[in-house]
């Protein structure tokens, strides 16, 4: 079982990055994905979350209107698309498994770095 | 969307129990048994302790115990370890449809 996410990078401010999350070792479709960043050093956010057949999506304010959390099934893949990046974007970003939308993150993948900077 | 509200530290000594607060509202803590703690240790990710306010995933120590009364859950470790240090995250459901994160505790193990 296991979570592989990709796509962080040095993004300039007002750009546009959109991240992966690579799913293994589970049957994909059953589970609600999160998406959970975490500024080095600080504590843990929640970002955004999918139910398992896309049907319910929710965001935080924070990223409300710039980010878009998609998933597809036949590719065993979530993402995240972020648009106008801002400076307290900067972040760690996890991608996490639940097995409903509101339950617990019970499998983390390692995450990936998003720097944003001019 | 305001953090759930954690102790920034707490510290025992080996062996005795500890007990970190996470509080919240009616709107989310008090309204549902969606909440869960985390552990993280330094540069790793987060690790599930407790889902539903006091379930325990499978292969983690019967130390880690949930509750919750009112608008405040609390995660206790027993027979504290020097293993049990690191940061602990209480999360919980909320009727805004949304998930949110306590501040973190540091819990250092004298």
């Amino acid at each position: 079982v296991q979570l592989m996410e990709s796509g962080g990078d040095l993004v300039q401010p007002g750009r546009s990055l959109r991240l992966s999350c690579a799913a293994s070792g589970f049957t994909f479709d059953d589970y609600a994905m999160h998406w959970v960043r975490q500024v080095p050093g600080k504590g843990l956010e929640w970002v955004s979350g999918i139910s398992w057949n896309s049907g319910f999506i929710g965001y935080a304010d924070s990223v409300k209107g710039r980010f878009t959390i998609s998933r597809d099934n036949a590719k065993n893949s979530l993402y995240l698309q972020m648009n106008s990046l801002r400076a307290e974007d900067m972040a760690l970003y996890y991608c996490a498994r639940a097995l409903y939308y509101y339950g617990a993150f019970d499998i983390w993948g390692q995450g990936t770095m998003v720097t944003v900077s001019s | 969307q305001s953090a759930l509200t954690q102790p920034a530290s707490v510290s025992g000594s080996p062996g005795q129990s500890i007990t970190i607060s996470c509080t919240g509202t009616s709107s989310d803590v008090g309204g549902y048994k969606y909440v869960s703690w985390y552990q993280q240790h330094p540069g790793k990710a987060p690790k599930l302790m407790i889902y539903d306010v006091s379930d325990r995933p499978s292969g983690v120590s019967s130390r880690f115990s949930g509750s919750k009364s009112g608008n405040t859950a609390s995660l206790t470790i027993s027979g504290l370890q020097a293993e049990d240090e690191a940061d602990y995250y209480c999360t919980s459901y909320t009727r805004s449809s949304t998930l949110v994160f306590g501040g973190g505790t540091k819990v250092t193990v004298l």
